[in-house]
């Protein structure tokens, strides 16, 4: 299978929140990022989380991080359609190597 | 002042012929990464230099050469293109320390006819 799993797209209604799921293989991660990547644009960094954390809160964002799982989430709280985009899970690996997926298309409908 | 920056942004080519891309950063880092981007929207790393030596080399055709004449540039030049080639190619720098994290170019994007 795939090194990095993500559902390819999740619609939300503006105002609620998002939820971004994301399962990896590799348990060596020791940063685990979420880029954001908006149409005809490169990725921009949202938010990352340390492997020794459970959970980071960034502004309305949240990481959660089941390491036993090997499961990563983002939660968007209180969604606005400027939000629409690809989000993409990239666990770190040896040497600075970033392993992506094909990322979730976020929809925000207002 | 942009952060990571790449050119061309479009490059619309023919098979067969070589073409190069460049990209410069002016954050002070000290790692540069190409990655290439199909149209499925997967994201794969191709190569990492830092401080001007080859770090990461993935299984990529030897058809691609990255060059670095210095830690700020890090050039793709690609030789006889295929179609399999047509992709976006993203350039992205970083500094080496524990976190990593990696800032990208706004991509180029390869059509091979």
């Amino acid at each position: 299978g795939e090194d990095v799993e993500q559902s390819l797209f999740l619609s939300v209604r503006e105002g609620d929140s998002s939820v971004i799921n994301c399962t990896y293989t590799d348990s060596s991660s020791t940063y685990l990022y979420w880029y954001k990547q908006e149409p005809g644009a490169g990725l921009q960094l949202l938010t990352y989380i340390f492997s020794n954390m459970d959970m980071k809160q960034d502004q309305r964002l949240t990481v959660l991080l089941n390491k036993k799982d090997k499961h990563l989430s983002l939660r968007i709280a209180d969604t606005q359609t400027g939000d629409s985009a690809i989000y993409f899970c990239a666990p770190a690996r040896g040497r600075g190597k970033l392993i992506f997926g094909q990322g979730t298309t976020l929809q925000v409908k207002p | 002042d942009t952060a990571v920056s790449q050119t061309p942004k479009y490059l619309v080519t023919q098979m067969g012929n070589d073409k190069s891309i460049k990209c410069e950063q002016n954050l002070g880092h000290d790692t540069m990464y190409w990655y290439k981007q199909d149209s499925k929207k997967f994201l794969k790393i191709m190569f990492s230099y830092n401080n001007k030596e080859l770090i990461i080399n993935e299984t990529v055709p030897n058809r691609f050469s990255p060059k670095s004449p210095d830690k700020a540039h890090l050039n793709l030049h690609i030789n006889s293109l295929e179609l399999g080639d047509s992709a976006v190619y993203f350039c992205a720098s970083s500094l080496r320390d524990q976190k990593n994290i990696q800032y990208f170019g706004a991509g180029t994007r390869l059509s091979v006819l």
